[in-house]
């Protein structure tokens, strides 16, 4: 099925560094949502947009609703080892009930 | 945040059997739920949408004989993986969408499926 283009696939930060990462898309969406999943688990929301330009913060979390409604972001400030997971982005259209979701940024923090 | 429970977490069971999963919002309703596969390193894959009350809708290239939704009440959707085989093996993992809450979909925490 179709799925949003996130970015990057992978990375390795050390530990207290800022991580960013984005979902792009080709279609509007109207609502965005950011989710980690550990291993073997499901995945845990973390912030929900709903909103062009909306910036929302979650702790060390902040995620943005792209303007032009095609895009969001992602930024963890000082990472710490146990934000280790799979991040994934989901949008969602007009008229429908079914996200899309990104691709997942696999995240790794070198302590 | 709403919760998802999925049950069981995971399960063995020998090919020709059938195995059933269940996923429960415990505090909203949901009158759709998701049914997703994940494979190892991959992204979820949709498999089906569950709606309270009807038949679901499955996407291009799953069986629909062969995994079984039913969304009896607003609170539990079950998937039956029919006749298994060794290939269908794998974690699945169902959301449920909280229709007063944004749309936002809440996931339970995935089932792993091992057949022998």
């Amino acid at each position: 099925g179709q799925q949003l283009n996130q970015s990057p696939q992978s990375m390795f930060i050390q530990e207290g560094e800022d991580v960013s990462m984005n979902c792009t898309s080709s279609s509007i969406f109207n609502t965005w949502l950011w989710y980690k999943q550990d291993p073997g688990e499901g995945p845990v929301l973390l912030i929900a947009l709903y909103k062009a330009g909306e910036l929302t913060s979650n702790g060390r979390l902040t995620a943005q609703f792209g303007i032009t409604r095609k895009d969001s972001f992602l930024n963890i400030s000082a990472s710490i080892p146990s934000d280790v997971g799979i991040y994934f982005c989901a949008g969602l259209g007009s008229g429908t009930y079914k996200y899309i979701f990104g691709t997942g940024t696999r995240l790794k923090v070198l302590a | 945040g709403a919760v998802v429970s999925q049950h069981p977490s995971w399960v063995i069971c020998k090919s020709g059997t059938s195995v059933k999963i269940e996923c429960r919002s415990l505090d909203f309703q949901a009158t759709t739920m998701f049914w997703y596969r994940q494979f190892p390193k991959q992204s979820l894959m949709l498999m089906a949408t569950s709606n309270e009350g009807s038949k679901a809708t499955y996407e291009q290239g799953v069986e629909k004989d062969k995994f079984l939704i039913n969304h009896a009440s607003l609170t539990l959707s079950t998937l039956t993986v029919t006749s298994a085989h060794p290939e269908d093996s794998s974690f699945y993992i169902c959301s449920a969408r909280d229709g007063q809450g944004g749309d936002t979909i809440y996931f339970g925490e995935g089932s792993w499926l091992t057949v022998v």
